[in-house]
């Protein structure tokens, strides 16, 4: 089955120490992207990844980090959480083919950081 | 139709009913739309996508319509059943520039299916 996974669904933390939720897809897309989703804000792109080793920053990109190591993974990395990260994350992908393509997501992280 | 702020707009109607929601998009230079829908704990799902080139496209039970002049995009859901209850969202990617592939999301509809 086509899909993008994410670890952990769930996670309360506290402040300063360092997590990463993880993200891999199994369909071959070039093209992956973190988004976290607020009240009020809708859904804000953190960081994006058009192919392996190449990550770019997107609105909201401060106090996260990426890597892109391998096709499949894009794992989202907080140094040193903040209270002001608690949200609801999304990781995406698509086909990098030229051509516009629908992003599939995974079924969120909830992150609360206390 | 959608908006920037703290309450969603919502739209509650009768199963078997026929649903419209609305989206106000920014830029005219976007190529590109989708409609996700959201239902709860679950990350956004593909519903539909349109081109710019296109101003109808439809789907199983589903329709968008965009105008370009107005800048407004429209989901059209037929028979509407008590499964789309949902929360329905608008993307919009805009053609080149430096975040390439990047998706503009509007805030959201909540839609409400009454048996």
């Amino acid at each position: 089955e086509a899909q993008v996974t994410q670890n952990p669904r769930y996670l309360i933390t506290v402040t300063g120490k360092k997590l990463t939720v993880t993200c891999s897809q199994n369909m071959n897309h070039e093209y992956m992207s973190w988004y976290r989703q607020d009240p009020g804000l809708g859904l804000r792109q953190i960081y994006y990844s058009m192919n392996v080793e190449v990550t770019d920053k997107g609105d909201v990109p401060e106090g996260y980090k990426v890597s892109r190591k391998e096709k499949r993974n894009f794992p989202l990395i907080l140094e040193s959480p903040s209270p002001n990260q608690t949200s609801l994350y999304f990781c995406a992908s698509s086909p990098w083919t030229g051509s516009n393509q629908p992003q599939h997501f995974g079924d969120g992280t909830r992150l609360s950081i206390l | 139709g959608e908006s920037v702020g703290l309450h969603l707009p919502t739209l509650s109607v009768q199963e078997g009913d026929n649903s419209i929601i609305n989206c106000a998009y920014s830029n005219s230079a976007s190529d590109y739309f989708i409609w996700y829908k959201q239902e709860s704990g679950k990350g956004p799902q593909f519903i539909i996508d349109i081109r710019s080139n296109m101003d109808k496209r439809q789907g199983q039970r589903v329709t968008v319509l965009l105008n370009k002049t107005v800048k407004h995009l429209s989901l059209q859901i037929a028979a509407t059943q008590p499964g789309d209850s949902a929360v329905y969202f608008c993307a919009e990617k805009r053609a080149g520039g430096t975040s390439y592939g990047k998706l503009t999301f509007g805030q959201g509809t909540i839609l409400t299916v009454h048996p």
